[in-house]
């Protein structure tokens, strides 16, 4: 079946424009999860929604991130007023119901802010 | 505050040998680990994974052993092949509260099996 993808592939920004990257998780898994991948650095987890559950937005940087996840499957990133320090690889991520089972990823989206 | 560290950023093998990868990690909490396999201009991939209540998880030509009193863990691959080069991710899980599900990853290490 189909895996995790997102869009756009690859972003480049000005610094101030906003910018919305979309993730379409797996079907059926009912955990979504945002994580970005700075250069030189490992992954850092931004925001985890769960079924209806509030989200965990305990990673997020500033309020100038924000994620809506619509119907318990497609969500969106967004970041306003973008800075030169948000260039990195935005992944998702889903996982099937289930404490133990895996995080299955998609293939980032490139934002670079100029 | 880096809970996950893997502390070599490159390792260099020849194919056939063995390579280890290590972890290390402070968060007693921490309930479940994995391995994730991160080829260039794609997402990471699940390989192994780990409860903390086992100490050796072997799947193949993969291995991940667990040491919970040095909070350490380590992943072997034997016999090496050049497909394996890739960035590997160690990553851990929160148990409870709201962090359950959510996995903290290390800096990822590079792994050059040469031919």
């Amino acid at each position: 079946g189909a895996g995790v993808s997102q869009s756009p592939s690859n972003k480049v920004t000005e610094k101030g424009k906003d910018v919305e990257l979309r993730c379409d998780p797996i079907s059926g898994h009912t955990a979504l999860y945002w994580y970005r991948q700075s250069l030189g650095q490992g992954l850092e987890f931004l925001i985890y929604f769960q079924g209806n559950s509030a989200p965990d937005k305990s990673g997020l940087p500033s309020d100038r991130f924000s994620a809506e996840r619509t119907g318990g499957s497609v969500s969106t990133l967004t970041i306003q007023r973008t800075q030169q320090e948000d260039s990195a690889v935005y992944l998702c991520a889903s996982r099937p119901g289930g404490s133990y089972n895996e995080q299955f990823f998609g293939p980032g989206t490139r934002l670079t802010v100029l | 505050d880096q809970q996950v560290k893997q502390n070599s950023p490159s390792l260099s093998v020849q194919e056939g040998r063995i390579s280890i990868l290590n972890c290390d990690y402070t968060n007693s909490m921490f309930d479940y680990f994995l391995w994730y396999k991160k080829y260039p201009a794609e997402g990471p991939t699940f390989l192994i994974s780990i409860s903390s209540i086992k100490d050796k998880n072997e799947d193949g030509r993969f291995t991940v052993f667990l040491n919970k009193s040095a909070k350490h863990l380590s992943l072997h691959i034997v016999p090496s092949q050049p497909g394996d080069s890739a960035v590997y991710f160690c990553a851990a899980r929160g148990a409870g509260g709201t962090s359950y599900g959510k996995l903290t990853f290390g800096q990822g290490t590079i792994l050059t099996v040469h031919p």
